[in-house]
This record gives C-alpha cells, structure tokens and sequence, in this order.
C-alpha cells in the first residue's frame, strides 16, 4: 500500500497568516491527490482534487501543487473559518490512502 | 443537489451483528463508486474500501478485508457496510462518499456519517 505521510501534525498560526501542508506519497502517485478539511464534529469536504484543482465553491485562497511523491496545500491568507483538520488522500491506486491529518490551531 | 443519506447512530454489544446504509440521491447512482471511511475518536481517517455500483465491483484495504463487507443494492440507490461480530474496537464513526471513478478527482460528496458504539 501507498503511504502518505503529512506534514506537519499541527501547526498554529493567525489570521492573515500564509500556511503550507505537505504530503509525501511512498511512490509515485501522478497528481491522484486530494485535500479535504474538516472542522470538529462535521464531515470532511474536498477542497483540492488532481493536487491543484480548485474543487467547485471552495475560496481561491485554497491553492494545491505538487506531482509524483511531493504536495502542498497552501492557505494564502488564513480566514477564522479556517481552523480546522486537513487531511490527503491518494487515488492513485487501491488500497485508497489518508495522510495522518493537520490540525491547523489558531496561535 | 447530491447526497448520501446515512443513519445516525448505532449502539451494539461485542459478538452482535450490524448493517448501516448509504443512501445516494440526487445524482446518477451507478455512475459513482461508493466508498466508506472510518474515523475513531480522536482519530484521523481510514480508507475501508469501496463498490462500484455499476458492476459491484469491491476493493477492499487490508485493514479491513475479512472483517467488514460491503455490499449494494442498486435498486434502492443504497451501498451497505455489514459486520458479522463486533468488536469494541469497532467503535468510532464511518463514513461513506462518492468518488466519480476517475484517478484524482477525489470524494466529492459525503454522507454525514454513523456513529458507532460497541460497548457491554
């Protein structure tokens, strides 16, 4: 199996605040990534698929990068709605792998 | 607007059996994979596995396979995950969501998720 390693597991920062999250595939994964956020106690949402494609409603400040191993979730500028868990997954190849999760604090 | 309609939550005791539902509408049903997550608590998500209505087709991960079984029943828009026996350590929330089949574009749409709770 794939494994996706995220870093880091929590972060604290403020509004206004430019953020990066990364995730490192085991092997090759193309751009077969996805970043979902959840906030505590509801259901995660896609923010990013294909590693950098603006999933339909989500704010522009939401931007994804990266191909093969290497991928980064960048909030431009953090918003009080923002604080929250953010996860990636590959959908390269089953078994479909989670990254660890982000907890993203406010500082 | 899509949506995947689950029950809220289940109470069982270890050795009991258990089914939850996926109900999909709103979309075209057989065109998405179904698949299922678990959360523990305090915990990060897991990738269960998933079917693909139009054919039935499973995968499952290996953390799972033997353990859960996922089946369907396309005529009533509904995917099921099913234990034989509990476990404690089956507590925690499962989720299902839809994923449009094609490598990279993710699961879209989620269902609000069931809880779980496995205790004597």
């Amino acid at each position: 199996a794939i494994q996706m390693t995220q870093s880091p597991s929590s972060l604290s920062a403020s509004v206004g605040d430019r953020v990066t999250i990364t995730c490192r595939a085991s092997q090759g994964i193309g751009n077969d990534l996805g970043w979902y956020q959840q906030k505590p106690g509801k259901v995660p949402t896609l923010l990013i698929y294909a590693a950098s494609s603006l999933q339909s409603g989500v704010p522009s400040r939401f931007s994804g990068s990266g191909s093969g191993t290497d991928f980064t979730l960048t909030i431009s500028s953090l918003q009080p709605e923002d604080f929250a868990t953010y996860f990636c997954l590959q959908d390269y190849s089953f078994p479909f792998t989670f990254g660890q999760g982000t907890k993203l604090e406010i500082k | 607007e899509a949506q995947l309609e689950q029950p809220g939550a289940e109470v069982k005791e270890p050795g009991e059996s258990l089914r939850i539902s996926c109900e999909g509408s709103g979309y075209s049903f057989s065109s998405y994979w179904i698949n299922w997550a678990r959360q523990m608590p305090g915990k990060g998500l897991e990738w269960m596995g998933r079917i693909d209505p139009s054919d039935s087709y499973i995968n499952y991960s290996p953390s799972f396979q033997g353990h859960v079984t996922i089946s369907i029943d396309k005529s009533i828009r509904t995917a099921y995950l099913q234990w034989s026996s509990l476990k404690a350590s089956d507590t925690g929330v499962y989720y299902c969501a839809r994923h449009v089949g094609s490598r990279g574009y993710g699961m879209d749409v989620w269902g609000q998720g069931t809880t779980v709770i496995v205790s004597s």
